[in-house]
């Protein structure tokens, strides 16, 4: 099977960057996703890593190391409204992960 | 355009009975999904389609859950009998073949078993 870890909660003011962690067991997968949840919404796409670096998309990047099993989505001047959870997931041809969830909140 | 379309929102059922939930995927999208949300088990994989087919039912509990496929833009997860911890929040989520990393959610059937 395979195994994502992440912290369970992380705290930030607005304004600051906060780097969420990723790290996986698993082999034979194609990339790493990101995923935003609001409370009480559904999870929407953020990110998408195929290959090893960093992708920048606006306020959020993700990197990927495939060696290190090691992925993290960092998010740069930190709005009231980025307080949600954050999952990195990920999958090959026939399965997907999802991690447990980061919760990030977003102090004035 | 519209994206992935659940129903019922919101669902409350009595241990015991039949609860059929329903998935419209995003038009063009030939994966679909069906998660179970939960606080203590997170957000789990269930089924996985591909052009309707079945493609990965591991995540699926036991037999009293089933899913259906019968076409491109149309999929049920019934749940018979119905128990008390099968409350969860129920999503459904398609995407692109082969993109699968990139899904699209929908906005879930919130689901209490008494």
């Amino acid at each position: 099977g395979q195994s994502l870890e992440q912290p369970s909660e992380v705290t930030a003011v607005e304004g600051a960057i906060v780097q969420i962690n990723c790290t996986y067991q698993t082999s034979g997968f194609y990339g790493l996703s990101w995923y935003q949840q609001h409370d009480g919404g559904a999870p929407t796409f953020l990110s998408y890593n195929a290959l090893d670096g960093l992708e920048e998309t606006g306020r959020f990047s993700s990197f990927l190391s495939r060696s290190d099993s090691y992925g993290y989505l960092l998010l740069q001047e930190l709005q009231m409204k980025d307080s949600a959870s954050y999952f990195c997931a990920v999958g090959n041809f026939n399965k997907f992960y999802f991690g447990s969830g980061t919760k990030l909140n977003v102090k004035p | 355009d519209a994206g992935v379309i659940q129903s019922p929102r919101h669902e409350v059922t009595e241990m015991g009975q039949e609860v059929t939930l329903r998935c419209k995927p995003i038009s063009g999208h030939n994966s679909l999904f069906w998660y179970r949300q939960t606080m203590m088990r997170g957000l789990e994989l269930l089924i996985y389609f591909n052009n309707n087919v079945p493609i990965d039912d591991s995540g699926m509990p036991e037999d009293r859950f089933s899913a259906k496929m019968p076409n491109a833009s149309f999929s049920t997860l019934k749940i018979q009998p119905s128990e008390p911890r099968d409350s969860a929040v129920y999503f459904c989520a398609s995407s692109l073949l082969g993109q699968t990393y990139e899904q699209y959610f929908g906005p879930g059937t919130r689901l209490t078993v008494t």
